[in-house]
């Protein structure tokens, strides 16, 4: 069974440009998390999906992070436009449909660098 | 669940050492611990999760002990290896979302 995918692996960009990361969750995983690291701190919650809805965005920074998942299956985290403060690994995890202490299974991360 | 801290920050230990890190976190409103291994650049990987007072885990030379009551969990490894260095997270999680709260971790490097 293929694992959480993330895509791009890294990303180099200038202030002000525009960065679509990319989460395949595990098949069959109705929740979908994203999750950000910036350098030296804990990993911070961003928000959640149950299949397409958005369960808890409490976690966005602000209005230039905008998350996806249409029909469902992958989402997309687009930061626009990207500043300073948004340099960091940003993690997607998946479950099963299942509530409480299920495992959440990460992706490898996207690595954002914001020049 | 607010704070949760992981001590210590870091470790540095002699191949063959056991050790052990802790995660401390608010008693009240508990559901579950998840403990995760991290290697940078690699997928966070899912240890244990737990959720009973007392609850005790273990795979292969890693374990850990759950007190819900005093809000702490240990987590423990025998006969320290090479590869066992990385990043220790504990992540309670609160219920009444699903989002995970993480430490900051423990940095443990095991010298051959």
């Amino acid at each position: 069974e293929a694992g959480v995918t993330q895509f791009p692996s890294h990303s180099v960009i200038e202030k002000g440009q525009t960065v679509t990361l990319r989460c395949d969750p595990i098949s069959g995983h109705d929740n979908l998390y994203w999750y950000r690291r910036v350098m030296g701190k804990e990993i911070k919650f961003l928000l959640h999906f149950v299949k397409e809805s958005k369960q808890d965005e409490s976690g966005m920074p602000n209005n230039r992070f905008l998350a996806e998942r249409t029909g469902g299956t992958y989402s997309t985290l687009k930061v626009q436009p990207a500043e300073l403060e948004d340099s960091g690994v940003y993690f997607c995890a998946s479950s099963q449909p299942r509530p409480g202490w299920e495992t959440q299974y990460f992706g490898p991360g996207t690595r954002l660098l914001v020049l | 669940i607010l704070n949760v801290e992981q001590g210590p920050q870091s470790l540095h230990v002699q191949e063959g050492d056991s050790t052990n890190f802790t995660c401390s976190f608010p008693s009240s409103n508990f559901y579950a611990l998840h403990w995760y291994r991290w290697e940078t650049a690699k997928s966070p990987e899912a240890l244990f999760v737990m959720t009973l007072n007392g609850d005790e885990k273990k795979k292969g030379r890693i374990s850990a002990t759950l007190n819900t009551k005093e809000g702490y969990s240990y987590l423990y490894i025998k006969g320290s290896q090479p590869e066992d260095s990385a990043t220790y997270l504990c992540a309670p999680y609160g219920g009444a979302t699903n989002k995970l709260i993480f430490g900051t971790g423990t940095l443990l490097a095991v010298q051959p």
